[in-house]
């Protein structure tokens, strides 16, 4: 079974300054997800990433299938951005049911 | 475009009391997927169905039971509540193709078992 680390569990930073969210997994993936999840809220789906970098606006995902990490950059970050960001690990085959082992979230506050 | 919807959104209810917590999906997904979220944990899966009709045991299925009579509901019931079962509930649907096209998941369903 894979096991999916995230750090840090709980990140307080100043609105503008650059974050950075870290997730390892110990298994080899078919793909990794980064999940986004506001107080009270729903869960909503930011990457689906097997390799390189993706970018969506102020949001950036990297992974490293050879070191079997990948991370989580947020610019510019704004209050609107405290949420708890979950990594998933997704493996087809052999895995779960879904193939998706989650790490426990970080949750991050962005302070004005 | 309403994607994963899941009623309720709150539920409070007294041990033993059963209660039937409704996903609904207008993507026309295959796979639907029920979890369950509690705190310094990861989602855990409860029950999982890969069509209409079929239904699987996940990670934590013990205390609940699902139905998926037609393809864009997946419900998860419980049959007589305990306090442990106080968790946020979130449902969630896959393409067949989901290594392409990923997941889409609800709003989740808050529930206290008091």
């Amino acid at each position: 079974k894979n096991e999916v680390e995230q750090s840090p569990q709980n990140l307080t930073a100043q609105e503008g300054e650059f974050i950075t969210i870290n997730c390892s997994y110990s298994v080899g993936i078919s793909a990794l997800h980064w999940l986004q999840q506001h107080p009270g809220g729903g869960i909503v789906s930011l990457f689906m990433l097997s390799s390189g970098k993706k970018k969506h606006g102020r949001l950036i995902a990297t992974i490293n299938i050879q070191e079997k990490h990948s991370s989580l950059h947020i610019t510019a970050s704004h209050p609107r951005d405290s949420a708890v960001y979950i990594c998933a690990a997704a493996t087809f085959s052999g895995g779960g049911a879904d193939g998706l082992t989650f790490g426990k979230g970080t949750h991050l506050i962005i302070q004005p | 475009n309403a994607g994963v919807t899941q009623t309720p959104k709150f539920r409070v209810l007294k041990t033993g009391q059963s209660m039937t917590l409704l996903c609904a999906q207008d993507m026309n997904h295959e796979y639907m997927y029920w979890y369950r979220q509690d705190p310094g944990m990861g989602l855990r899966l409860i029950h999982y169905s890969v069509g209409e009709g079929t239904t699987a045991k996940g990670e934590v299925p013990d205390g609940y039971n699902v139905s998926r009579l037609k393809k864009q509901n997946f419900l998860l019931g419980l049959e007589s509540a305990a306090p442990s079962q106080t968790s946020v509930y979130f449902c969630a649907s896959s393409p067949r193709d989901r290594a392409n096209y990923g997941y889409t998941f609800g709003s989740g369903t808050r529930l206290t078992v008091v």
